[in-house]
């Protein structure tokens, strides 16, 4: 079975600096999708970014770049000039092309301003 | 606008007491999914729906019904709920496999007394 893996239970980061959120998984497909998405306190599930596997070129939006590793099963999650509003859980999933969906245990990010 | 509706927010309930969650979609996915969000532990597929009438299990479906009699609702029955089902409930859609992403509810809140 597919896992995901994210090490780093708490992260904080000083407003305007950059921080990387790790995310490693285990799987045996060479086809495959990786997303981070973002729980603000509302609870809303917001999808931050997608990569697809079979592209080498690392995913951007706007702050937020991903840094994969397709060899090493690694897909960590750079957000840069950190805002207030960046603060919530992020959760990187693991998707295979059955349609389902694995998520870390998360990381919880903490802006200072 | 392009939902998952999920209903109610926040429920106490007792435990034995049947109760259901609803959930609605309104962007004609075929893909629809229960998960289970515990702290430390991630989110975990409960049941998930390819189509109308075709369901199956998660990775934590002891104590969870569902079922989809319309390709928008995939409602969560717990017959017998029980203090270990106290969790945070999510239903989310997709609109297939590949590269898309979920779109999730704002979820529910559940605690078994």
């Amino acid at each position: 079975a597919q896992t995901v893996t994210q090490s780093q239970p708490e992260m904080s980061v000083q407003e305007a600096e950059t921080v990387t959120l790790s995310c490693t998984y285990d799987t045996s497909e060479s086809d495959y999708y990786l997303f981070w998405y973002k729980q603000p306190p509302s609870r809303q599930m917001i999808l931050v970014i997608r990569q697809e596997a079979y592209k080498q070129q690392n995913a951007t939006e706007n702050r937020f770049s991903v840094n994969f590793q397709k060899a090493a099963k690694s897909f960590s999650l750079k957000i840069s000039d950190s805002q207030l509003g960046d603060a919530a859980m992020y959760f990187c999933a693991y998707k295979y092309n059955n349609n389902d969906m694995r998520f870390g245990a998360g990381t919880r990010l903490t802006v200072k301003p | 606008e392009a939902q998952v509706t999920q209903n109610p927010r926040y429920l106490i309930t007792v435990t034995g007491k049947k109760l259901t969650v609803t959930c609605s979609q309104n962007m004609n996915h075929e893909y629809m999914s229960w998960y289970r969000q515990d702290p430390g532990l991630g989110l975990r597929q409960i049941y998930y729906s390819m189509n109308v009438e075709v369901t199956d299990k998660g990775d934590v479906p002891e104590g969870y019904k569902v079922s989809r009699k319309e390709k928008r609702n995939f409602p969560l029955i717990l017959e017998s709920p029980s203090p270990n089902q106290t969790s945070l409930y999510f239903c989310a859609s997709s609109l297939g496999t590949g590269s898309y992403g979920y779109t999730f509810g704002s979820g529910t809140r559940l605690t078994v007394v």
